[in-house]
């Protein structure tokens, strides 16, 4: 199985929103709600912020947010800090026990 | 408070093998999937292996299948990941997560490195 597609980078301004993208197939995204998404800050551990396409584990803010269309879920983020300048991975499950993730994106806050 | 905490990487040879562990507090493991994923450097995340919360079933990413073996102590609330027949393609850093669908807890990681 292939990763999921994202683009390798993003940019935004502080206050605006950004919208990434991860497209899978009708075999992963497609298939099931399970898309989650990780942040990671350079030189740390990944941190869940979305799971199961819209849900926010405690602690997140609310300017991330989930969504999906068919075989491509959506991260956005809004209001932009500096502070969310990271890489952000989406993933998905993909049947049999597996689980897939995308090749990441890059998101500067300029 | 959730912590992870893996060791046991480090460098090895081609063809040579290590095994990592991941200690576990603040959470029972016996109650939750756990799974091993890995970062090559510079690169993305990739899932290497999950085990069912009662170790009755693991599953490995075809790349590892038959060379990578999953298991977990629950006594010692610990998990392990036993690498064989290592290759230049394993070098990553290996983290240890709770979770099947979503990795809700993440530990620091440790790097392994496959080189001569």
């Amino acid at each position: 199985q292939s990763a999921l597609t994202q683009p390798p980078s993003a940019s935004g301004s502080p206050g605006q929103s950004v919208t990434l993208s991860c497209t899978g197939t009708s075999s992963d995204v497609g298939d099931n709600n399970y898309v989650s998404w990780y942040q990671q800050l350079s030189g740390k551990a990944p941190k869940l912020m979305i799971y199961e396409v819209t849900k926010r584990p405690a602690g997140v803010p609310d300017r991330f947010s989930g969504s999906k269309s068919g075989n491509t879920a959506s991260l956005t983020v809004s209001g932009l800090l500096t502070e969310d300048e990271a890489d952000y991975y989406c993933s998905s499950y993909a049947g049999n026990n597996n689980v897939l993730f995308g090749g990441g994106t890059k998101l500067t806050v300029l | 408070e959730v912590q992870l905490v893996e060791s046991g990487g480090g460098l090895v040879q081609p063809g040579g093998s290590l095994r990592l562990s991941c200690a576990v507090s603040g959470l029972s493991i016996s109650d939750y999937w756990m799974a091993w994923v890995r970062q090559a450097p510079g690169k993305g995340l990739e899932w290497v292996a999950n085990i069912k919360p009662d170790g009755t079933e693991k599953f490995y990413v075809d790349s590892v299948e038959g060379r990578f073996t999953i298991s977990k102590d629950t006594a010692k609330n610990s998990m392990y990941l036993q690498l064989d027949s290592l290759r230049g393609e394993d070098t990553a850093v290996y983290f240890c997560v709770s979770g099947k669908t979503a990795h809700f807890f993440w530990g620091q990681g440790t790097l392994v490195t496959v080189s001569s």
